[in-house]
């Protein structure tokens, strides 16, 4: 079966401050990536997507993630946090034989003003 | 546009007891999704559907939930009886078909006493 394993469970930053957040997912077949993120209180939202095409995929509100097949990793980066990115944020793979997501368990940012 | 309408938000009901969730997908999408997420953990998918057809149910614990999608619009997700372990975000999502982009409602967070 499928997995998508999240690396940080709780990360900590302060504004300006870089982050990455990883994700590694197991199929070795052809997959949708996705990020979602969840602000507090909020419903799940999309970040950024990838199908196909160039690995380096830009997002809303200055997020990007790069596509590494060999690594089988799809991590999430933005350059610098502000305070109102503190949010879950959730990593998923969609299968084309499931045909539904797969979510990892998500990591909690705290961007500290 | 509408997103996805979820109700109750919230629901809390006492063990042995049923209870039902209802999910209006965003206009013309054919794919709904139920997703399950407990605390600390990213959303599991309980049943997918396309149209009124569930087309991969294998998740969902069919000795106490059941849903349908009658006319291939809403959707209700029930549980009869409830048990503790029920307590948890019930989710439902949509696209507007397989392997689209899936869009959130807020959730029904269900709490099992």
């Amino acid at each position: 079966a499928q997995s998508v394993s999240q690396h940080n469970h709780h990360v900590i930053l302060s504004e300006a401050a870089s982050l990455e957040l990883g994700c590694n997912y197991s199929y070795g077949g052809t997959v949708n990536l996705f990020w979602y993120v969840q602000y507090p209180g909020q419903h799940l939202q999309l970040l950024l997507k990838y199908f196909s095409g160039d690995p380096l995929v830009k997002g809303i509100k200055g997020f990007e993630a790069e596509f590494i097949k060999s690594k089988f990793s799809f991590n999430l980066r933005k350059p610098s946090v502000q305070w109102s990115d503190t949010a879950e944020y959730f990593c998923a793979t969609g299968d084309t034989g499931r045909r539904a997501l797969t979510f990892g368990s998500g990591t909690r940012l705290q961007v500290q003003p | 546009e509408a997103g996805v309408v979820q109700s109750p938000r919230y629901k809390i009901i006492e063990k042995k007891q049923p209870v039902a969730f209802w999910c209006n997908p965003i206009s013309g999408h054919n794919t709904l999704y139920w997703y399950l997420q407990n605390l600390g953990q990213g959303p599991e998918l309980l049943i997918r559907y396309e149209n009124e057809e569930a087309v991969d149910d294998s998740q969902l614990p069919k000795d106490r939930f059941s849903a349908e999608r009658l006319k291939g619009v809403d959707s209700t997700l029930k549980i009869q009886p409830a048990e503790l372990g029920d307590s948890a975000v019930y989710l439902c999502a949509s696209s507007l078909s397989q392997m689209e982009t899936q869009y959130f409602g807020p959730g029904t967070r269900l709490l099992v006493l």
